[in-house]
């Protein structure tokens, strides 16, 4: 079974203040896309940053960047100089080769960002 | 370039009934997948269409069902609906139906089953 978690329901933190999301999946396959996902309250689920598990080099896209361990199974995601605007849910996902474009989700991350 | 939308924005039906959502893709987008979003929780792939075709189902009953149109538009029907029902709906597009293409997602639509 290929499946998504994420330990953390809940996580707030400071304005201007970094945070880590963790996530960790399970998948037999070894080709596959790993995916940040942005939930805010208006619904529109907006693409974070992507990993593809064939490079070693970690994702960056602005604030926003990746570790990723293949082998421990682990993507987190590291947002820096949090905003305001960055209060949402998050969800962890991946996409299989045998699967193609349909994505499988984790439960969720809600951050908060404090003033 | 127009994104993906979705019709209605909400909607409230009763159990038993029967329901229709509709989803436009992105300009240029061959592939629509529709995932089932339960309050607080991850979404969970319902299926997927390519080029009219369907093209993988997750684990929904057979009252889940699906269209595609030749403009790539997609609708969902929900048949005898029940109150487990009661999620958001979302649409994503992309441009094939490969593990590199990126999903473009709709604002969904809420689905109230009373």
């Amino acid at each position: 079974a290929q499946t998504v978690t994420q330990s953390q329901p809940e996580m707030s933190v400071q304005e201007a203040e970094t945070v880590t999301l963790s996530c960790t999946y399970d998948t037999s396959e070894s080709n596959y896309y790993l995916f940040w996902y942005k939930q805010p309250p208006s619904r529109q689920m907006i693409l974070v940053i992507r990993q593809e598990a064939y490079k070693q080099q970690n994702a960056t896209e602005n604030r926003f960047s990746v570790n990723f361990q293949k082998a421990a199974k682990s993507f987190s995601l590291k947002i820096s100089d949090s905003q305001l605007g960055d209060t949402a849910m998050y969800f962890c996902a991946f996409a299989t080769e045998t699967s193609g474009s349909r994505l499988t989700f984790g439960e969720g991350t809600q951050l908060t960002v404090n003033p | 370039e127009t994104g993906v939308t979705q019709s209605p924005t909400h909607l409230i039906k009763t159990r038993g009934q029967q329901v229709t959502l509709r989803c436009s893709s992105q300009s240029g987008h061959n592939t629509v997948s529709w995932y089932q979003q339960a309050l607080g929780q991850g979404p969970q792939f319902i299926f997927q269409y390519y080029r009219e075709e369907e093209n993988g189902r997750g684990n929904f009953p057979p009252r889940f069902s699906g269209l595609q149109f030749p403009n790539y538009s997609s609708e969902l029907n929900v048949n005898a609906l029940e109150l487990d029902d009661s999620a958001l709906y979302l649409c994503a597009s992309s441009r094939g139906q490969n593990s590199y293409n990126e999903q473009f997602f709709g604002p969904g639509t809420r689905l109230t089953v009373l």
